[in-house]
């Protein structure tokens, strides 16, 4: 069936460097990509998210690029910070459906 | 404007009693979902519901579970003659459109 899954599921990465977190979508007929941060023992935060009409969308430290001819969906985080440590999850909508489908998720761990 | 509001944080109940979970969502906001997470998993959807109205039940177990959310007062997942298996967080997302979904802290369910 159709899936959104995560190349990996583990990343360090050294404070102060940047961050890029992959994920790869099966449906093409996705059109709402959202990312989100989840510390332990917390529900799902809201980070950033893209239409499927834009291939690139910038917040504060944070980039989500979409490629849609290989259905893969980054985030990048500049100069990580030790806050920044958690599972970082992608999820997608497709057309009526309201609900969200999420990938497994990946820890990033910054080291000092 | 406070956020989605989960109670209880945790609940421990015995094999075969009920459990209640609320879910009173954002100020102005009249979409309620209900997501799974199994320890190292990503969010399962559930259910989708809009006041008085079960929009998406796709997710949900056939047997055991249901879930209203009422004119008045918060949305409850009710899950009966819990098992092992039903030991998980279970997070609330309300949204006051499509797709832009912000989550509650969760219910950890334990069934000891």
């Amino acid at each position: 069936g159709e899936s959104v899954g995560l190349h990996l599921p583990t990343l360090s990465v050294q404070e102060g460097d940047n961050s890029i977190i992959n994920c790869a979508y099966s449906n093409s007929a996705s059109d709402y990509f959202i990312w989100y941060k989840q510390e332990s023992g917390k529900g799902p935060q809201f980070i950033i998210d893209i239409r499927s009409n834009m291939d690139k969308r910038q917040g504060q430290r944070v980039t989500v690029l979409l490629n849609k001819t290989v259905k893969h969906l980054s985030l990048q985080i500049a100069a990580t910070q030790p806050g920044d440590s958690a599972v970082y999850f992608c999820a997608e909508n497709s057309g009526s459906a309201r609900q969200l489908t999420f990938g497994s998720g990946t820890q990033l761990t910054v080291l000092p | 404007n406070a956020g989605v509001m989960q109670n209880p944080r945790h609940l421990v109940r015995r094999r075969g009693q009920e459990a209640r979970l609320r879910c009173s969502p954002m100020k102005g906001h009249s979409h309620v979902y209900w997501y799974r997470q199994l320890p190292e998993e990503g969010l399962k959807f559930m259910v989708y519901l809009q006041k008085e109205n079960i929009i998406d039940e796709s997710g949900m177990p056939k047997e055991r579970f249901s879930a209203e959310f009422p004119k008045e007062g918060p949305s409850i997942l009710r899950i009966q003659q819990v098992v092992r298996g039903d030991s998980a967080a279970y997070f609330c997302a309300s949204s006051d459109r499509e797709a832009e979904a912000f989550f509650g802290q969760g219910t950890r369910l334990t069934v000891v």
